[in-house]
């Protein structure tokens, strides 16, 4: 069955550190999409992509960057991770063209604690 | 803001009652989605409904949609122990972005 997948599920990091969070998915969507889910927030979209090479800025995008060299694969980097960034991290996918609802598919997220 | 907003943000109910969260919104829409999220997993799409649909089923989902007064409404019938979740309404955006609400926290007690 396709999927979308996350990894690392859970991670602690240090302040001032990179660390990038991987995001697969084999359904073949174009559209991914990365959110971060915060108490009081909801989710609040970060980056997305629409294909290969093509990477947009979401409403907090600020300390992270994207890049996406093929279809299947959307990793995220924090620069320099800062405690502001201790978040749940979720990435997600949907078709493109007659396909698309706008129906997102979620990966299972990614808790990172940055001390 | 393209937010919607749910309402109440917190619901306990006892298993076998309905469960009815409301959706507000600003801007207009194309359609308009309800997700489920269970305690530390993804979310995942429950139903989506258009602009000019005024109500839609799923199972033991009820959902309603009023365009003139800018909301939706979620209806879980015979709830189980199974239903306590999280539900996020969805509206679509610019090229296919998705905007969240805060969420409702839904306890469905046994």
């Amino acid at each position: 069955d396709a999927e979308i997948t996350q990894s690392p599920r859970h991670k602690i990091t240090e302040t001032g550190r990179q660390v990038t969070l991987a995001c697969h998915q084999t359904w073949n969507h174009n559209n991914m999409f990365w959110y971060r889910q915060d108490l009081g927030h909801g989710l609040r979209l970060i980056h997305y992509s629409y294909g290969v090479q093509d990477t947009n800025k979401g409403e907090v995008s600020d300390g992270y960057s994207v890049s996406r060299s093929n279809t299947e694969d959307l990793p995220l980097t924090l620069e320099s991770a800062a405690s502001s960034q201790t978040s749940v991290y979720f990435c997600a996918s949907s078709p493109s063209g007659g396909q698309n609802t706008g129906e997102l598919f979620f990966g299972e997220g990614s808790r990172l604690t940055v001390l | 803001s393209q937010q919607g907003e749910e309402d109440p943000q917190a619901l306990s109910i006892q298993e076998g009652e309905n469960a009815t969260m409301n959706c507000s919104y600003k801007t207009s829409i194309n359609n308009l989605q309800w997700y489920r999220q269970n305690s530390g997993r993804g979310l995942v799409h429950l139903i989506l409904i258009r602009s000019n649909e005024r109500e839609k089923h799923s199972g033991r989902l009820r959902v309603t949609l009023d365009t003139s007064k800018k909301s939706s409404s979620l209806l879980i019938t015979a709830s189980r122990a199974a239903d306590t979740a999280s539900y996020f309404c969805a509206l679509i955006y610019g090229n296919n972005r998705l905007a969240f609400g805060k969420g409702n926290q839904v306890v469905v007690i046994p």
